[in-house]
């Protein structure tokens, strides 16, 4: 059974940086044509990808967001950690992690809200 | 940027009947790398189609994907009243770079 979930804060300032961990279980990244993507949705509007890291610690970011973003893996632990420096209000939105399978996502997190408030 | 087009931004259709949803994108899309996602509210997304035409793993036969190049369309052949929701499409293209559409509404009507 594939599973994943987010973890992090879901509260933080203007200009920190945020931090959000996706453990996942029931696959490994180390199978070929296998990443970990972090995807978020504002309250109300559509999806927005961010980032993936593939089997091959290869790294894709969204151009808009890509001076912002970073994502790690922890082969052994399960664990892929996405952050996001100097957040603002209009960061406050529902991120996902999701398994891509060679060019979609088939198996998707519970999501985890994050507020950017002061 | 690849962008996709969804329309129309709201169905209003009755259990029973038969739903299209249509996807326009700005370029053509890569070996036809589109997909087709199912959002409840409250949910997360739901992989319904791969491929433009592929139906996921435990996806009803009533779905079904089509197009190619730049034009792809959804269809629910009938509508069960699990079915009202919001739908998604996502491109995977070079670079690469990962887009999704604005969505469409599924209502009851």
């Amino acid at each position: 059974q594939i599973t994943l979930k987010e973890s992090g804060p879901t509260l933080v300032k203007p200009t920190q940086t945020l931090t959000l961990t996706c453990t996942f279980s029931g696959f490994s990244l180390r199978s070929s044509g296998v990443g970990v993507a972090w995807i978020r949705q504002p309250p109300g509007k559509a999806l927005e990808w961010l980032v993936f890291i593939d089997w091959e610690d290869d790294k894709r970011y969204s151009p808009s967001l890509r001076s912002r973003l970073t994502i790690t893996k922890d082969t052994s632990r399960n664990h892929v950690v996405l952050t996001m420096t100097n957040m603002d209000p209009v960061d406050t939105a529902t991120y996902y992690c999701a398994r891509l399978n060679g060019y979609d996502f088939d198996y998707w997190g519970q999501g985890i809200l994050v507020t950017v408030s002061s | 940027e690849i962008v996709l087009t969804q329309s129309p931004g709201t169905l209003s259709l009755s259990p029973g009947e038969r739903a299209t949803l249509s996807c326009r994108a700005s370029q053509r899309v890569s070996s036809n790398y589109l997909a087709w996602y199912q959002q409840k509210p409250g949910q997360a997304p739901r992989l319904l189609i791969s491929d433009a035409s592929s139906r996921a793993t435990g996806i009803p036969e009533r779905f079904s994907g089509s197009g190619a190049g730049t034009d792809f369309t959804l269809t629910i052949s009938r509508l069960e009243p699990e079915d009202f929701a919001v739908y998604y499409c996502q491109q995977f293209g070079s670079s690469p770079q990962i887009t999704f559409g604005q969505g469409t509404r599924l209502d009851i009507k």
